[in-house]
């Protein structure tokens, strides 16, 4: 089945304790993305990939960092994880990030930082 | 900076109703729009995507309209269902970022 996941759904951690959330698509596509949920605000772009080795910065991209090593897996790290990016992640990808393609979405992960 | 602003965020019809959703941008420089649909605990499932050469698409009961100039969209369901319960994004993409909009919830009451 075609689809993206992430890993873990659910996460609670403390303030400055490093963590990854893992992102991966079975689909061969070149564009992966990473979004942030809030209430009132939408979804918020963190960090974007056109292919393997090449990322940018989106909307949000401070206190993130993100690497793209392999063409199936983009992590999402937060060094050191503050309240404040408590919130809904979620992980998409593209066939090749062109204009006319739609995103896939991972199910969303659930971050919770005290 | 590109804003996309979602109006109403929440919307209660009753069965069978028509509908329209309203997405408005504030760029008109964009290479598409897309209509998403998010139910509670899931992610993000792709509903219509227009590109910016295109007036609308059509997808069973859904047409989505796109007005670049006017930077607006709407997305028009036919004969809402219960199962159309979910929250609606419009999300475009001026170059390689999207932007998305809030949101309408929608209910449909049986």
């Amino acid at each position: 089945e075609a689809q993206v996941t992430q890993n873990p759904r659910y996460l609670i951690t403390v303030t400055g304790k490093k963590l990854t959330v893992t992102c991966s698509q079975n689909m061969n596509h070149e564009y992966m993305s990473w979004y942030r949920q809030d209430p009132g605000l939408g979804l918020r772009q963190i960090y974007y990939s056109m292919n393997v080795e090449v990322t940018d910065k989106g909307d949000v991209p401070e206190g993130y960092k993100v690497s793209r090593k392999e063409k199936r897996n983009f992590p999402l790290i937060l060094e050191s994880p503050s309240p404040n990016q408590t919130s809904l992640y979620f992980c998409a990808s593209a066939l090749s990030g062109t204009w006319g393609e739609t995103q896939y979405f991972g199910p969303g992960t659930r971050l919770l930082v005290l | 900076k590109q804003e996309v602003t979602q109006i109403p965020a929440a919307l209660s019809v009753p069965e069978g109703e028509n509908l329209v959703l309203n997405c408005s941008f504030t760029d008109s420089a964009i290479y598409n729009l897309q209509w998403f649909r998010q139910d509670p605990g899931k992610g993000l499932t792709s509903l219509l995507l227009i590109q910016s050469s295109q007036r609308e698409q059509t997808s069973g009961r859904l047409n989505a309209s796109l007005d670049k100039s006017s930077g607006r969209s709407t997305l028009y369901i036919a004969a809402s269902q219960p199962g159309d319960s979910a929250t609606y994004l419009c999300a475009v993409r001026p170059g390689n970022q999207f932007y998305f909009g809030t949101g309408t919830s929608l209910t449909v009451i049986p």
